[in-house]
């Protein structure tokens, strides 16, 4: 296993349309985060994963995100009707449990135009 | 809720030592990390605390004091390769982290 992997890493989409995003965690981690990022700000916490349990999502997330984890293992972001607003980079990670450290995917760069 | 206060930026020269603050306040608590992060990449784990103290680990330490919801990361020794953005984050059953410190090593 070599890590926590997003797919796509880079994703142009015209406003209006949804778009999906895969993260991979690394194999037997439990625990599964989303974060929103943009240009000099730290990562924004979208939502996370207890197994295949939602925990807790922010309360800053409008109804047009969603995200899954269905069977404990991989998961999916889903943004429905883009906004320009949308445009960031989307960072996954995973954890064994919730007090041990996160390792971060790479990213899918969302840009909306 | 919770609030997490890091600087925006430090520069400091190639050698020296650089102490990044972080003040954070939360209802719930389990811990203090420290990521870094270099420009265009993800984050990387450097140090966590769950108790009160100094935690060493090589070049960069770590410091925790629970009862002043403050931390701070320490870094020795400075290497250009060490600029990069410094990201402090609660564990407050997820994972809050403040907006980073971008730290410039200059020759």
């Amino acid at each position: 296993d070599t890590g926590v992997s997003q797919d796509p890493r880079h994703k142009i989409t015209k406003r209006g349309q949804n778009v999906t995003f895969r993260c991979d965690p690394i194999s037997e981690h439990n625990r599964l985060y989303w974060y929103r990022q943009t240009l000099g700000q730290g990562p924004e916490f979208l939502t996370y994963f207890q197994n295949e349990a939602q925990l807790e999502k922010s309360r800053l997330l409008s109804d047009r995100f969603s995200a899954e984890r269905p069977k404990g293992s991989f998961s999916t972001l889903e943004i429905q009707r883009t906004e320009q607003g949308d445009s960031a980079m989307y960072l996954c990670a995973s954890s064994l449990q919730g007090d041990t450290e996160a390792f971060f995917g790479q990213g899918t760069r969302l840009t909306v135009v | 809720g919770q609030n997490i206060d890091q600087p925006t930026e430090m520069t400091a020269t190639e050698g020296a030592i650089v102490q990044i603050n972080c003040t954070y306040q939360t209802s719930g608590f389990n811990g203090l990390f420290w990521y870094q992060q270099h420009a265009g990449e993800a984050p990387t784990f450097l140090s966590y605390n769950v108790l009160d103290g100094l935690e060493e680990k090589g070049r960069f330490s770590s410091f925790l004091s629970r009862s002043k919801g403050y931390s701070y990361l320490l870094l020795k020794e400075l290497q250009m390769k060490d600029s990069a953005s410094y990201l402090c984050a609660m564990n407050d059953y997820k994972l809050s982290f403040g907006a980073g410190t971008t730290v410039t090593v200059r020759a």
